[in-house]
């Protein structure tokens, strides 16, 4: 049962364009939402985090919007750049000890042409 | 700080072999996990561990093991290849955020299997 869906599965952006990748969950058990950054021959490295007592969490360029009624999140990547071209991974784990359990979404390709 | 790292970073086996992913973290951190990635998947989580002596099993154990006998290493060993267990394997380890609470991981480079 794939708990946290994403999509989209792949997404082409202009440079300067605004990139947007959604997910959803449905265990309301979760408490910590990160998104990961992964690039070719790499492994995902974390990119920003929200907790659910906010709707919102800005850092540079990347925008976590977060609705806890419709159990959506969303990352806005502002005036992309072709070294944004990279996998992000949303993801979602319960409190406590079980922080670094994440269970992760299906991941989406992202490509910023010059 | 080398972080966390992997051997080896790709490795073929044949049906039924056997082998052991290798993992090391220089961070001090108590928390160390497995992941595996497959195409369109995500990741998946394996085992993982919250400290020497201590482990337990992720969402997909099945046909791996673990040991922790140290706080730097978390091998993970491959019992019977099969097919299915082709995939890129990634190790994690973390620590509590001071702001946030939350671990945060930091991931190895990964490890490419091919089981054939």
């Amino acid at each position: 049962q794939q708990q946290v869906k994403q999509s989209p599965q792949s997404l082409i952006v202009q440079k300067g364009g605004i990139s947007i990748i959604n997910c959803a969950y449905e265990n309301t058990a979760f408490d910590y939402f990160p998104w990961y950054q992964q690039f070719p021959g790499k492994g995902p490295a974390l990119l920003i985090a929200i907790r659910p007592d906010v709707s919102e969490k800005k850092e540079g360029r990347f925008t976590i919007s977060f609705n806890k009624s419709a159990k959506q999140f969303s990352l806005h990547i502002m005036d992309s750049q072709p070294g944004d071209s990279a996998t992000y991974f949303c993801a979602a784990s319960k409190g406590g000890t079980s922080y670094g359990k994440l269970t992760f979404g299906q991941g989406t390709i992202l490509t910023v042409h010059p | 700080n080398a972080g966390v790292t992997q051997t080896p970073k790709f490795r073929i086996l044949k049906i039924g072999q056997s082998m052991t992913l290798q993992c090391a973290q220089d961070m001090n951190h108590n928390y160390m996990y497995w992941y595996r990635q497959d195409p369109g998947m995500g990741l998946k989580l394996i085992y993982y561990s919250v400290g020497a002596g201590i482990t337990d099993k992720g969402e997909v154990p099945n046909g791996y093991n673990v040991s922790r006998s140290t706080t730097e290493d978390f091998p993970l060993r491959l019992e019977l290849a099969a097919p299915s267990q082709t995939s890129v394997y990634f190790c994690a380890s973390s620590d509590r955020d001071k702001n946030s609470g939350a671990n945060v991981l930091t991931f190895g480079a990964g490890s490419r299997l091919t089981v054939l």
